[in-house]
């Protein structure tokens, strides 16, 4: 079975800098997509990016972007120029090449400070 | 456009009462889902339906039941309830189809139920 894992409760990062947070994820699926979930204070569940795994570029949306290792399972989301905005809990999902389901990671509360 | 609407939004039961979320989407989609959230455990899925007429086991079924009404409506019941299903409940809907084709997964706002 395929498994997702934060292993980062909770991240903090002062405005206008640079984080990473991390993912690892467990799979012997060669096809597959991976995610990242932000979710505010509001609870509503909002896709920040997506990588196919078959493509070897990261993905980028905007301040957003992703390190990608495919060998190592590795999925992490770099934030640059943080903004007060983007303090959440910022979840990793999976999702196989042949179904629709998510598997999630347990997330990551990031906090950022003025 | 609504998208996906769930009903209530905040619930508190008693042990061993009943209750009925609803969820709906008009997106026309053929895939919907429950998840529940707990603190430090991440969205697990509880059931879904890969189209209308049909519902399976996700990761964590037990003590739930689901009822996928027509093509826009999926409900959640939870017929004697836990303390153990405090959780925020989260439906989400997919357009579903063809297998390796990337669909979108859209998630309502939640269902905070408290079950005392």
């Amino acid at each position: 079975a395929q498994t997702v894992t934060q292993s980062q409760p909770e991240m903090s990062v002062q405005e206008a800098e640079t984080v990473t947070l991390s993912c690892t994820y467990d799979t012997s699926e060669s096809d597959y997509y991976l995610f990242w979930y932000k979710q505010p204070p509001s609870r509503q569940m909002i896709l920040v990016i997506r990588q196919e795994a078959y493509k070897q570029q990261n993905a980028t949306e905007n301040r957003f972007s992703v390190n990608f290792q495919k060998a190592a399972k590795s999925f992490s989301l770099k934030i640059s120029d943080s903004q007060l905005g983007d303090a959440a809990m910022y979840f990793c999902a999976y999702r196989s090449g042949n179904t629709d389901k998510l598997i999630f990671g347990t997330g990551t509360r990031l906090q950022v400070f003025p | 456009n609504a998208g996906v609407t769930q009903t209530p939004k905040f619930q508190v039961l008693k042990t061993g009462q009943s209750m009925t979320l609803q969820c709906a989407q008009d997106m026309n989609h053929n895939s919907m889902y429950w998840y529940r959230q707990d603190p430090g455990m991440g969205l697990r899925l509880i059931y879904y339906s890969a189209s209308e007429g049909t519902t399976d086991k996700g990761e964590v079924p037990n003590g739930y039941n689901v009822s996928r009404l027509n093509k826009r409506e999926f409900s959640l019941r939870l017929e004697s309830a836990a303390p153990s299903q405090t959780s925020v409940y989260f439906c989400a809907s997919t357009p579903g189809g063809l297998a390796g084709v990337y669909n979108e997964q859209f998630f309502g706002p939640g269902t905070r139920l408290t079950v005392l």
